[in-house]
């Protein structure tokens, strides 16, 4: 019963490239949501989505990020020209939704960026 | 002002100690209350889950929820060296982002 999965665990970018991580839910869960964790601080909601749907990316810079949940596939969060500011954990979090058993989120070990 | 306040620490006990956490807030919405663990490097892990006021006990962890004072709470009991992580409370109003305190960083010293 395999819980979220991230990939990378580890991702290293120079400043001016794109970064794209990967977050693959609980099977069965159609709901994701992606959280930024600065050093030495409490985790930061970027984006909330469900199958192909944006639902709440009021947390989610307005410029070089973005976000999506395909149909089929793993949800992927994507940061272009990638600065040193973007270097943090991202952590995908999934839920089967309130119709279907609960909103509780379980998180995925993270994808820690690092900008050179 | 911060929807979520919780003292970060660090917090270091002696084992088998009973530890308090705490967090307020001030977003009178939230519904859903919720304490995670992490250890360093690792993605948060769902210790307790409580909806509304009240208690919730799960072996070694209470969760006590007062919402007239926006004010939530985890005891550890008989506190062991595993225990030694940071320790993030985080609420919602359902079927939505959580917002997350800060993290209390504990140590449990054998």
């Amino acid at each position: 019963n395999a819980g979220v999965m991230q990939n990378p665990r580890h991702l290293v970018r120079r400043r001016g490239q794109e970064a794209r991580l990967r977050c693959s839910p609980v099977k069965g869960h159609s709901h994701v949501y992606w959280y930024r964790q600065l050093p030495e601080e409490g985790l930061k909601f970027m984006v909330y989505l469900q199958k192909e749907n944006i639902i709440d990316e009021s947390g989610m810079p307005k410029e070089r990020f973005s976000a999506e949940f395909p149909k089929e596939g793993p949800s992927i969060l994507r940061i272009q020209q990638v600065v040193r500011g973007d270097s943090a954990a991202y952590f995908c979090a999934s839920s089967p939704g309130p119709t279907a058993g609960g909103d509780t989120q379980y998180f995925g070990p993270g994808t820690r960026l690092t900008v050179l | 002002q911060k929807e979520v306040e919780q003292d970060p620490g660090p917090l270091s006990v002696p084992e088998g100690a009973i530890v308090s956490l705490n967090c307020t807030y001030s977003n009178s919405a939230f519904q859903y209350f919720m304490w995670y663990r992490q250890y360093s490097r690792k993605g948060p892990e769902l210790l307790m889950y409580t909806y509304s006021s009240g208690n919730k006990e799960d072996g070694r962890f209470t969760a006590q929820v007062d919402k007239s004072s926006k004010y939530i709470s985890l005891f550890i009991r008989d506190s062991q060296p595993s225990d030694s992580a940071t320790y993030l409370c985080a609420m919602s109003k359902g079927a939505q982002k959580l917002v997350f305190g800060q993290g209390t960083r504990l140590t449990i010293n054998p």
